[in-house]
């Protein structure tokens, strides 16, 4: 139980261009959903929070206008990265918070690598 | 403010030896603690997590961690590594972050490898 899917896996785009990351519970419930970021060696860092139906809950220094978070149902959260540039390229992973099974494990997506050209 | 340090940047054992990785946290109240494998390219997995009780928690394939308050560490071991273990280990503070939701707060992570 608890699989968080993200998709897709790997994406390649040109400068400019909007990329949607999708992120799905399978078998559970999520009333929120979070997005990291991860660089080449480094920890990640949490970007958002996003609760099913309310506006998501950015932390400090994330624009956003540029990464746009949509958590239109309990096993649904998109990550759209409008116009990207290649200082976007990173490793963006999702996480679901199972609120029936354990309010306060954080169940993790396998990640999807965004290059920017 | 929050915060979490894995003193060990890389690590190396050999396969069958015992492993101990560091971790160290900051947090004012009882904290939620957590350790997450990531292997190359995944996503990150829940090895165990500490909330209260039993200071030491058993987790998935054979790890375990020891929740030391006087220490502020939540060290994690494994008695007998194995070449599959070599990957890449975080371990994560929870704090409260708006309602029942905690936000978990990483440090910089351990990579494993293991020698034959």
């Amino acid at each position: 139980g608890a699989v968080v899917s993200q998709h897709p896996s790997r994406v390649i785009c040109k400068s400019g261009t909007s990329v949607k990351i999708e992120c799905r519970s399978l078998d559970f419930q999520a009333t929120t959903m979070f997005w990291y970021r991860q660089f080449p060696k480094q920890s990640l860092m949490l970007m958002a929070t996003s609760n099913e139906g309310s506006k998501a809950t950015y932390e400090q220094g994330v624009e956003k206008d540029k990464f746009l978070i949509n958590h239109a149902s309990l096993t649904l959260s998109t990550l759209t990265v409008t116009s990207a540039h290649p200082e976007d390229s990173s490793f963006y992973i999702c996480s679901a918070r199972a609120g029936t099974i354990n309010t306060d494990t954080q169940y993790f997506g396998p990640g999807t690598r965004l290059t920017v050209l | 403010a929050q915060s979490v340090t894995q003193p060990d940047i890389h690590i190396t054992v050999s396969e069958g030896a015992s492993l101990e990785l560091r971790c160290n946290y900051s947090y004012g109240a009882t904290p939620y603690l957590f350790w997450y494998v990531q292997s190359p390219g995944q996503g990150l997995q829940l090895l165990l997590k500490y909330f209260s009780g039993d200071t030491l928690v058993q987790g998935i394939k054979g790890f375990e961690a020891e929740f030391k308050r006087s220490q502020s560490s939540f060290n994690l071991r494994k008695p007998s590594v194995h070449w599959s273990d070599a990957a890449e280990y975080f371990c994560a503070v929870g704090v409260p972050y708006g309602g029942a939701t905690n936000k978990l707060i990483f440090g910089t992570g351990t990579l494993l490898a293991v020698q034959p």
